[in-house]
């Protein structure tokens, strides 16, 4: 299995620009989550996803910020308009279920860059 | 207010040497505790699993434990080895709906030569 596939891996863009980050997850995965990690404030979860549904968005920082799930084997985050603060590594990671004791497999990220 | 913290930003230990990571919690209640590892440029890897109920999980040279009391895991790594550095981070069930993952600010191990 090639894993959760994330694109692009590096994004740089400007104030005011829309950006789009996707993700394939793992096949036969039913739950997908989106994190965005920085220096000051870690890992944080911005969304999750069961069975394509959203089912919790209380991380997602603003309204610039949306996430959709259209199948099971594609998400996307998208922001907009984008701002500097923005700037942080986005992971996507996928489980079979949205169990607590489940394993999540993370992709290997998004590097955006907000000028 | 709610807190995950981790014992240092930073360790640096001697190739050969056990590696003692810790993850304290202040008001969560979690049912299981888990442990990662994230290499730089890369996303978490999961290493271990531990539920309140259990007092301790071993897996190869890694060890957990978990004491609800304290509020505390513990994370080593016996016979440390130079591929063993890395960012650990520590995650737990936040307890509220839908926050089914809250990380610790992880832990940069660094074992040397």
């Amino acid at each position: 299995d090639a894993g959760v596939i994330q694109s692009p891996r590096h994004e740089v863009t400007e104030m005011g620009q829309e950006v789009t980050l996707r993700c394939k997850p793992i096949s036969g995965h039913n739950s997908l989550f989106w994190y965005r990690q920085t220096m000051m404030r870690g890992l944080e979860l911005l969304i999750y996803f069961n069975n394509n549904v959203p089912i919790d968005d209380s991380g997602m920082p603003e309204d610039r910020f949306s996430a959709k799930m259209p199948n099971a084997s594609f998400s996307t985050l998208k922001i907009q308009p984008s701002e500097p603060r923005d700037s942080a590594v986005y992971f996507c990671a996928s489980s079979f279920t949205s169990g607590s004791t489940d394993t999540q497999y993370f992709g290997p990220g998004t590097r955006l860059t907000v000028l | 207010s709610q807190k995950i913290e981790q014992n240092s930003e930073a360790l640096n230990i001697q190739e050969g040497k056990t590696a003692t990571l810790t993850c304290n919690y202040t008001n969560y209640s979690p049912a299981y505790l888990q442990w990662y590892r994230q290499d730089p440029g890369r996303g978490p890897v999961f290493l271990l699993l531990i539920r309140e109920n259990e007092k301790e999980k071993r897996k190869e040279r890694l060890k957990v434990t978990f004491d609800t009391t304290l509020k505390q895991s513990l994370f080593h790594i016996t016979a440390s080895q130079p591929a063993d550095s890395a960012t650990y981070l520590c995650a737990l069930d936040g307890g509220n709906y839908g926050q089914n993952f809250v990380f610790g600010p992880g832990t940069r191990l660094s074992v040397l030569p």
